[in-house]
């Protein structure tokens, strides 16, 4: 299940299952939005992003959700497996792509369990 | 995904010294790069832009003059840690953008003993 507490929130979930990490990001006037995974001691790396104009977009056993109207941003995982365990970050901006700063969201620790 | 690299990946130094890092953009050049900061089991937090050719742009509360940046091309950017204190001990991450999306580099773990 997921817990918040004074550390990271985290998600566990067993080895074949799917996975959903939500975020609810801060600004209505955001344009783009990425999802990135930071492994321990590594920077963090792209998995998917999404445009406003679009409010569901697949990759490779992923898939993000944006829900405008509340301003939530979803990651699925299909096939969890233990390789998916890190920090899930969303992120958000408002200068349509790559060109502005990002705002992170307080990141989601997913554990999967064999 | 495009490549964006840091050096050192770890760093330790005493107090009082001066730390640089570099970040480049290794397959594709970048006229702003993003400095970040990030501690223990926190969210990354923007410090700073920096900008090829001219002044970085520094976020609120970031002293300019402890965190010097310089965009000395369009592949490299770097970030001076200048007389280093052990609160500034922390993972420092680059990003560069390219296309519609930023990659971030592996990080430097900055240690001041």
């Amino acid at each position: 299940g997921e817990s918040v507490g004074l550390h990271l929130p985290t998600l566990s979930v067993q080895e074949g299952d799917n996975s959903i990490i939500n975020c609810a990001y801060s600004n209505s006037a955001s344009d783009y939005f990425i999802w990135y995974k930071q492994e321990s001691g590594k920077g963090p790396q792209f998995i998917i992003d999404i445009r406003s104009n679009m409010d569901k977009r697949q990759g490779q056993r992923v898939t993000v959700l944006l829900n405008k109207t509340v301003k939530h941003l979803s990651l699925q995982i299909a096939a969890t497996q233990p390789g998916d365990s890190a920090v899930y970050f969303c992120a958000e901006t408002n200068y349509g792509g790559s060109q502005g700063n990002l705002i992170f969201g307080k990141g989601t620790k997913l554990s999967v369990k064999p | 995904g495009a490549v964006v690299s840091q050096h050192p990946s770890r760093v330790i130094c005493k107090s009082g010294t001066s730390v640089k890092i570099e970040c480049r953009s290794l397959d594709f050049q970048a006229t702003t790069m993003f400095w970040y900061r990030q501690f223990p089991k926190k969210s990354l937090m923007l410090m700073a832009t920096s900008n090829e050719g001219s002044k970085a742009t520094y976020e609120q509360g970031v002293e300019k003059d402890k965190f010097l940046i310089n965009h000395a091309s369009l592949t490299l950017s770097t970030l001076t840690v200048t007389s280093a204190h052990p609160e500034d001990s922390s993972f420092y991450i680059c990003s560069a953008p390219t296309g519609e999306t930023q990659y971030f580099g592996p990080g430097t773990r900055l240690l001041v003993l």
